[in-house]
């Protein structure tokens, strides 16, 4: 069982339209992570918040937009995203220099 | 060069077969290493930390090599259940940066 949370598991939508997808972990984390993943390829990481603030945004086109309201929960709302945004998109968590905890992904294609 | 290189396979294994696998990492920065197994269209989930003096667990045994820069991970009595993608992962010291996945090695176990 996983101890991040993450929803919806699939979405679909189209070029126009907003969406957001939501993450929640319980391990008193104080950074939490978006990752990106396509098919046969590794985790890609997009931001880093560590204690609540953004600290790392990996060059992220800005129709994606974290957001992450307290230590437990971390937003990433789409607008606008092309076809080939398409992809599993991995929330996770961890402690200083430590592993990190993935949630189970949300599986977004965009039509 | 990749920062993390990983032979991609696949390997095919027996049931019941010691397979290794080998990471290589070029940053010497690099302080912290973990194995990470992922099944088809699912989370990445952490196996293993890897420490200097090596470390076991069950059938899984891991070794870093500093002088060398890489990792293994070395699987004795394969079952089926451990057909998956192994990623190998460094991560900078401390704090709350970015890591670097190696592109996984895929591992299929067969009867």
């Amino acid at each position: 069982d996983t101890e991040v949370t993450q929803t919806p598991k699939h979405l679909v939508m189209g070029m126009t339209n907003k969406k957001s997808l939501k993450c929640e972990q319980h391990m008193g984390h104080r950074a939490m992570y978006w990752y990106k993943q396509k098919a046969k390829k590794p985790p890609e990481l997009m931001f880093v918040y560590s204690y609540e603030k953004l600290s790392i945004n990996e060059s992220v086109p800005s129709r994606f937009s974290p957001e992450c309201p307290n230590s437990s929960l971390l937003n990433l709302h789409l607008h606008a995203l092309q076809p080939e945004d398409s992809a599993l998109y991995l929330c996770a968590s961890s402690l200083p220099g430590g592993e990190l905890f993935f949630g189970e992904g949300s599986r977004l294609t965009v039509l | 060069r990749k920062e993390v290189e990983q032979d991609p396979g696949p390997f095919n294994v027996p049931e019941g077969a010691t397979v290794a696998f080998n990471c290589t990492y070029s940053n010497s920065a690099s302080q912290s290493f973990f194995w990470y197994r992922q099944d088809c269209r699912k989370e990445p989930k952490l196996l293993m930390s890897v420490y200097s003096s090596g470390n076991e667990d069950g059938r899984f045994t891991a070794q870093l090599n500093r002088a060398s820069q890489y990792i293994s991970l070395l699987i004795r009595d394969s079952k089926l259940s451990d057909s998956a993608t192994y990623l190998c992962v460094a991560a900078p010291s401390g704090g709350y940066q970015k890591v670097t996945f190696g592109t996984g090695t895929k591992l299929q176990v067969i009867p």
